[in-house]
């Protein structure tokens, strides 16, 4: 079993709708949880930091539920420019990561 | 803002020669990572670094050793290149005790002809 686990998609939302994505993870001392944002033939770039009740930061909200185990992200009035892979990602041991294979999303006009 | 630099974005070799990639940070952080990233697998942890000449071996640290030197300067090292270590490269670097976000370079796309 993946320690962390995302459904990989594709998401093919238009523009302005509003899609959520949900990430499991199987580590229970996981601490730290985080969204990142990747382009095509990018890096990643962090997105958001998940914090212990959630946290909102404009069109995005990202949800943590520990007693489940699993983060959410949903973005509202989608853009075009939101098209990329989403990557959900808890700590593990020490100052590791562990990074979910994405979910891919693209925004049709 | 937190920059992450990489000595190449592409680079191709051939099967038995060593490779050298270099990371480089510019905030002061303790923690350095370096990954690959396969179509399908995701990221993977090669091997990461909290201190200056010290390593831990990652999940996948078979075919490649690092070097840490100097605090801002992380260097991958493949001693013979094979053609399954024909991959994106990434380095991640980090530094919060309370927020351990990883920030990443620019990726080197390496061929292993």
């Amino acid at each position: 079993r993946k320690e962390v686990e995302q459904d990989p998609g594709p998401f093919n939302v238009p523009e302005g709708a509003t899609v959520a994505f949900n990430c499991t993870y199987s580590n229970s001392a996981s601490q730290s949880f985080f969204w990142y944002r990747q382009d095509c033939r990018k890096e990643p770039k962090l997105l958001m930091s998940v914090y212990s009740s959630g946290n909102e930061d404009g069109r995005f909200t990202a949800q943590l539920n520990r007693a489940s185990q699993y983060i959410s992200l949903l973005i509202r009035d989608s853009k075009l420019s939101d098209s990329a892979t989403y990557l959900c990602v808890a700590d593990g041991s020490a100052r590791q990561l562990t990074f979910g294979s994405g979910t891919q999303l693209t925004v049709l006009p | 803002d937190v920059k992450v630099t990489q000595s190449s974005r592409y680079l191709v070799k051939r099967t038995g020669e060593k490779v050298f990639l270099e990371c480089v940070q510019d905030m002061d952080h303790e923690n350095m990572f370096w990954y690959r990233q396969d179509p399908g697998l995701g990221l993977r942890l090669i091997y990461f670094s909290y201190d200056v000449k010290m390593k831990e071996k990652g999940d996948i640290p078979e075919g490649y050793s690092v070097s840490r030197e100097k605090k801002e300067r992380f260097s991958l090292i493949l001693e013979s290149a094979s053609t399954n270590q024909t991959s994106m490269y990434l380095c991640a670097s980090g530094g919060s005790v309370a927020y351990n976000e990883q920030f990443f370079g620019p990726g080197t796309r390496l061929t292993v002809l």
